[in-house]
């Protein structure tokens, strides 16, 4: 069975950049399985960030950007600021319906 | 405005049943999947199935088939979560979300239900 694979934790200083990055088990992330980003923070709902590898949701700040960086799928942060400080899940369209999230990254923003 | 409004937490006990719903509105609710979401305390979230009020056409995670039945009434503009016999192991927050019209992300989120599961 696929899995997909996050880092389960990153920490960045405030008005850094970081990359989490986003794989699958068996096989290279790319634009073909449209992987997209969603941000939670504690208590709420997720928020769509990132669709089709690159296209940032309305009202996502532009220092959210993902690309394909090797054989992975990337969301990249620039100048992470504090509230940035949330779980981030990568999601992997399987086709037919089907969809798969990463286990997510804990970011830390210190 | 697009809006996925979900049913309020319920506490069970295992081996009831129990159906939580999905409600949307702002946009035309029978041509757009609705995907269920599980979050179980501390954890990630999972994808568990997805439904096309259209015609009802389901998937199914496999991890999830046989454990949640997924249905909608196009008519009242909502979508369920069923089960017929909780376990505590199903004690979770579970998110509905609306699939984009190209299919390939999820482009809006309901509130979340908190399930939760004692005896």
């Amino acid at each position: 069975q696929t899995v997909v694979t996050q880092e389960p934790s990153f920490s960045v200083s405030p008005g850094g950049t970081v990359t989490l990055t986003c794989g699958l088990s068996s096989g290279s992330v790319s634009t073909s399985y449209y992987p997209s980003w969603y941000q939670q923070t504690p208590g709420q709902a997720p928020r769509t960030l990132i669709y089709s590898t690159n296209t940032r949701s309305s009202g996502v700040p532009d220092r959210f950007s993902g690309s394909i960086l090797g054989n992975k799928a990337a969301l990249t942060i620039t100048g992470a600021q504090a509230d940035d400080e949330s779980d981030y899940y990568c999601v992997i369209y399987m086709g037919s319906g089907i969809s798969l999230f990463g286990g997510g990254t804990k970011l830390t923003v210190l | 405005e697009v809006q996925l409004v979900q049913s309020g937490a319920e506490v069970k006990k295992p081996g009831e049943s129990l159906k939580i719903s999905c409600k949307g509105s702002g946009y035309t609710f029978s041509f757009y999947w609705i995907a269920w979401v599980r979050q179980m305390p501390g954890k990630g979230l999972e994808w568990m199935g997805i439904i096309y009020p259209t015609d009802s056409d389901t998937r199914y995670s496999p991890s999830f088939r046989g454990q949640v039945t997924i249905s909608a009434d196009k008519s009242v503009r909502t979508a369920y979560l069923q089960w017929s016999s909780l376990k505590a192991s199903d004690t979770a927050v579970y998110y509905c979300a609306r699939r984009s019209a190209d299919g390939n992300f999820f482009e809006n989120w309901g509130q979340g239900t908190l399930v939760t599961v004692s005896s």
